[in-house]
């Protein structure tokens, strides 16, 4: 089946610095990957939409200077925090959607990776 | 725009009972896609079941129900006969459609349902 990982599981950081997430399908091509944050007993809110090759379109209220996407092949996307604090502590989720011709593109969904910022 | 709720924030049953998570949805779309998927305390989402709006059959796997009627906008989920490891988070979640309708886009998802089950 189609797998989607992240690295890392999960990270602690102090605040001000910067920390990156990498998000990748492993058996399949993706053209699309979304970045989803989720804090503590909450749902999760789509903060990005990343396509290969072009700039990503960020969710209304989601500043885009501070959480930088990149999505330079059809395998890889990284999130990447800048001057994170600690209110930007949660639980960063990506899924991809997969590349395909003539039938649904089907999305997977990473096992998420949880941030802390100290 | 798309709006999912889950009015039931926590659920706590026995095992061997029946339990049915309601989701009720609103779009202005005439085609999307609904989801449902569980989060168990890992944090990783295990996706469930999606169905198209054109889809209303209702749908058995196993344990797991899901009844759709696009009449109430509701797409609710039933674990028969619940066990300990059915004790997670579940998440219903609805889709727009995309590429003329043959794919969605990004999901929205509801506030969750947390279900406990008691041995």
């Amino acid at each position: 089946g189609a797998v989607v990982s992240q690295h890392p599981s999960w990270v602690i950081c102090k605040s001000g610095t910067s920390v990156k997430i990498e998000c990748r399908s492993l058996d399949f091509q993706a053209t699309t990957m979304f970045w989803y944050r989720q804090f503590p007993k909450q749902s999760l809110m789509l903060m990005a939409t990343s396509n290969e090759g072009s700039k990503a379109t960020y969710e209304q209220g989601v500043e885009k200077d501070k959480f930088l996407i990149n999505h330079a092949s059809l395998t890889l996307s990284t999130l990447t925090v800048t001057s994170a604090h600690p209110e930007d502590s949660s639980f960063y989720i990506c899924s991809a959607r997969a590349l395909t011709s003539g039938s649904l593109g089907e999305q997977y969904f990473g096992p998420g990776t949880r941030l802390t910022v100290t | 725009a798309q709006k999912v709720t889950q009015a039931q924030t926590e659920i706590s049953v026995v095992e061997k009972e029946d339990v049915t998570l309601d989701c009720v949805y609103e779009t202005r779309d005439t085609t999307y896609y609904l989801f449902w998927y569980k989060q168990p305390p890992s944090g990783e989402l295990v996706f469930l079941i999606r169905r198209n709006s054109f889809d209303e059959q209702n749908e058995i796997s196993g344990r797991y129900s899901w009844n759709f009627q696009k009449s109430t906008s509701s797409f609710n989920f039933t674990i028969t006969a619940s066990q300990v490891v059915d004790s997670a988070v579940y998440f219903c979640a609805l889709s727009e459609p995309i590429a003329g309708g043959t794919s969605y886009g990004k999901l929205t998802f509801g506030q969750g349902t947390i279900l406990t089950v008691h041995p």
